[in-house]
């Protein structure tokens, strides 16, 4: 049971424009939801989070957008950078057990 | 750097031969965890522990095993590696998980199954 997806497995998009990534989840208990970067023969490193009571948080270029009622969040990027290129996973957070639920990545190339 | 290290990064071993990956910590985090990341699954929970001794299952924790003898030390065995076991194994740190706060990620080991 996939509880986060990211239905989208790639993205490509031009510099400077606005990136857009998605995650669909299914479970309500969420608290937290958190996006996760990942650049080749390197581990995740964290990027931005959103508690389940905000719709929106922003931390510079970046911000990640809930819609509860959707169970669905986005992450903009704008404007988007050669260097963002990167695997995006979002995760999510319920409190039980300190673990974070993981959906399976989008691949994010920003072109010249 | 996090603080975090993983060995080995690379290796490559025989099917039905055991394997043991290291992830070690000098950050002093209470939870540490082991996942796998495939293609089309993103990163899937194996094992992780909440303390010296203390562990539980993940969500593919079959043929897998886990010891945490120490703080900083943890340990993940593959007792008969299958090439479906074939995979990027990542260690990650935690402590409490909060807004803004989450997991501190290895760099990753790779392992092959032959």
């Amino acid at each position: 049971d996939q509880q986060v997806k990211q239905n989208s497995p790639s993205l490509s998009v031009q510099e400077g424009r606005i990136s857009i990534l998605n995650c669909d989840y299914t479970n309500s208990m969420f608290d937290y939801f958190l996006w996760y970067k990942k650049y080749p023969a390197e581990g995740p490193t964290f990027l931005i989070s959103i508690s389940s009571i905000k719709d929106k948080n922003e931390d510079g270029r970046f911000t990640v957008f809930l819609n509860k009622s959707a169970k669905h969040l986005s992450l903009h990027i704008v404007p988007s950078q050669p260097g963002d290129s990167a695997v995006y996973f979002c995760a999510g957070y319920t409190g039980g057990g300190n673990k974070l639920t993981f959906g399976t990545g989008t691949q994010l190339k920003v072109e010249l | 750097d996090a603080g975090i290290t993983q060995s080995p990064r690379h290796k490559v071993t025989e099917t039905g031969t055991p394997v043991t990956l290291r992830c070690h910590q000098t950050e002093n985090h209470r939870y540490m965890y082991w996942y796998r990341q495939d293609p089309g699954h993103g990163l899937r929970l194996i094992h992780y522990s909440y303390g010296v001794k203390d562990t539980d299952k993940g969500e593919v924790s079959d043929g897998y095993s886990v010891s945490r003898s120490k703080t900083e030390d943890f340990l993940l065995t593959l007792e008969s590696a299958t090439s479906s076991q074939t995979s990027v194994y990542f260690c990650a740190i935690s402590e409490q998980i909060s807004m803004g706060y989450g997991y501190t990620f290895g760099s990753g080991t790779r392992l092959t199954v032959v």
